[in-house]
């Protein structure tokens, strides 16, 4: 079946960093990738999305490029805030019915 | 914000009781997804809907899980019997069409002592 594999469980980093979150696929569907980031008690929030191979998409200062060779959709920032203290989750979508695998999340944690 | 409204926020229940929580998803989403959030913040796929019909669900085994999508009514994920292993944040989601945008709720935490 889909999977999803998030190698990062927990990255810390000073504020003004750079940062890239790992993520790689495995799906016998056309991949439709996202990446969800989640604040404490509160929902989890689309921050990309993309299904177009070799494409960046960009969005609040975050990135990402769909590589279907290397089945990877690393997110990176330039210059991470306090603010982007959060878990952020890699998820594919299956198909037709939309059934999103997640991978296990990364906990990304900006110090002063 | 989310327009995924889901209550109640927080659910408490003794081992063997029913728990039961609701989601109205968002106004023109036929689609809506229920995920289980461990401790780990690992999601579990439980059940999506399409309108009122069942699309995907898991192997409910112990069929201790129901899920219900009416019309005109909020959606409602119900165990019967609840167990310690349970205890977890219950995500509803919804969405628009296919390889789109799925939107969340901030979630039904249910504690089962």
């Amino acid at each position: 079946g889909d999977s999803v594999t998030q190698t990062e469980g927990l990255v810390t980093l000073t504020k003004g960093l750079p940062v890239m979150l790992n993520c790689t696929y495995q799906t016998t569907y056309s991949p439709f990738l996202f990446w969800y980031v989640q604040h404490l008690n509160e929902a989890p929030k689309l921050l990309l999305k993309s299904s177009t191979d070799n494409k960046r998409t960009e969005h609040q200062g975050f990135y990402a490029t769909l590589h279907k060779s290397s089945s990877s959709f690393h997110l990176q920032k330039s210059s991470v805030q306090l603010s982007d203290s959060a878990l952020y989750f890699c998820a594919l979508s299956e198909g037709s019915f939309n059934k999103l695998t997640f991978g296990a999340g990364t906990r990304l944690a900006v110090c002063p | 914000n989310s327009k995924v409204i889901q209550t109640p926020r927080y659910l408490v229940k003794g081992q063997g009781q029913k728990a039961k929580m609701r989601c109205i998803p968002e106004k023109g989403h036929p689609v809506v997804f229920w995920y289980q959030q461990n401790k780990n913040n690992e999601f579990k796929f439980l059940i999506n809907f399409q309108n009122q019909e069942v699309l995907q669900q898991i192997d409910m085994t112990e069929k201790r899980f129901s899920a219900e999508c009416p019309s005109n009514s909020p959606c409602s994920l119900e165990i019967q019997s609840s167990e310690a292993g349970d205890s977890a944040l219950y995500l509803c989601a919804s969405s628009h069409r296919a390889n789109t945008e799925v939107f969340f709720g901030k979630g039904t935490r249910l504690t089962v002592v």
